[in-house]
């Protein structure tokens, strides 16, 4: 399966600690986007980036949040110290430029924090 | 207001029935999304389109860039079309903004 995927799936921390979601984009994509599901809620984006670029952050939290997408290996989600309100479903899409190109979704990864 | 409206938020059909969703959008794009998600499951894209209609199997997506208002229909309804379905506007800069989704039900 050549699709996005994302990992792991399901994702358990304590308040306090770190989490990494990953996201190995389709085969040529170069552009990989988060977006977050709360629960009860919408899907809203977060950051948009290109290989070693983050094109816009414009929805990411200011604080403890971050992401990357180096030039070799997947894009990786970083929360630090995180609290019961980052309890929430991580989806990855890709697209394989910028313009008007469909963006394929991965499975997400959901992340409950105890 | 939100930037994407969708109609009904809850559907509950018939096996056979046809099926509107509705959408409406007040932002500059320049490609709309029509987008499924089952429970507990990931997403998949079902149309991206910025004019016209487009048609896969038994699903249906026009656009009216003037009205600001796309519609994805259903023909011939059944149970495993059960999911949520969401309308996702592309912005100019690639950034989608979602609507809140409409649960759709199809009994058998």
């Amino acid at each position: 399966n050549a699709g996005v995927m994302q990992n792991p799936r399901h994702l358990v921390r304590r308040r306090g600690q770190e989490a990494r979601l990953r996201c190995s984009p389709m085969k040529g994509h170069s552009h990989v986007y988060w977006y977050r599901q709360l629960p009860e809620e919408g899907l809203k984006f977060m950051v948009y980036l290109q290989k070693e670029n983050i094109i816009d952050e414009s929805g990411m939290p200011k604080e403890r949040f971050s992401a990357e997408f180096p030039k070799e290996g997947p894009s990786i989600l970083r929360i630090q110290q995180v609290v019961r309100g980052d309890s929430a479903a991580y989806f990855c899409a890709s697209s394989p430029g910028s313009g008007n190109q469909p963006q394929h979704f991965g499975d997400g990864t959901r992340l409950s924090i105890l | 207001k939100n930037e994407v409206e969708q109609s009904p938020q809850n559907l509950t059909a018939q096996e056979g029935e046809f099926i509107t969703i509705n959408c409406s959008y007040s932002v500059g794009i320049s490609a709309l999304h029509w987008l499924q998600q089952h429970p507990g499951g990931g997403i998949v894209s079902l149309f991206m389109l910025s004019s016209g209609k487009k048609k896969h199997g038994r699903l249906i997506a026009t656009i009216n860039i003037q009205e600001k208002h796309s519609s994805l229909h259903i023909t011939a309804s059944h149970p495993r079309d059960s999911a949520v379905y969401i309308c996702a506007v592309m912005e100019y800069g690639n950034k989608l903004v979602f609507g809140a989704g409409t649960i759709l039900r199809v009994k058998s």
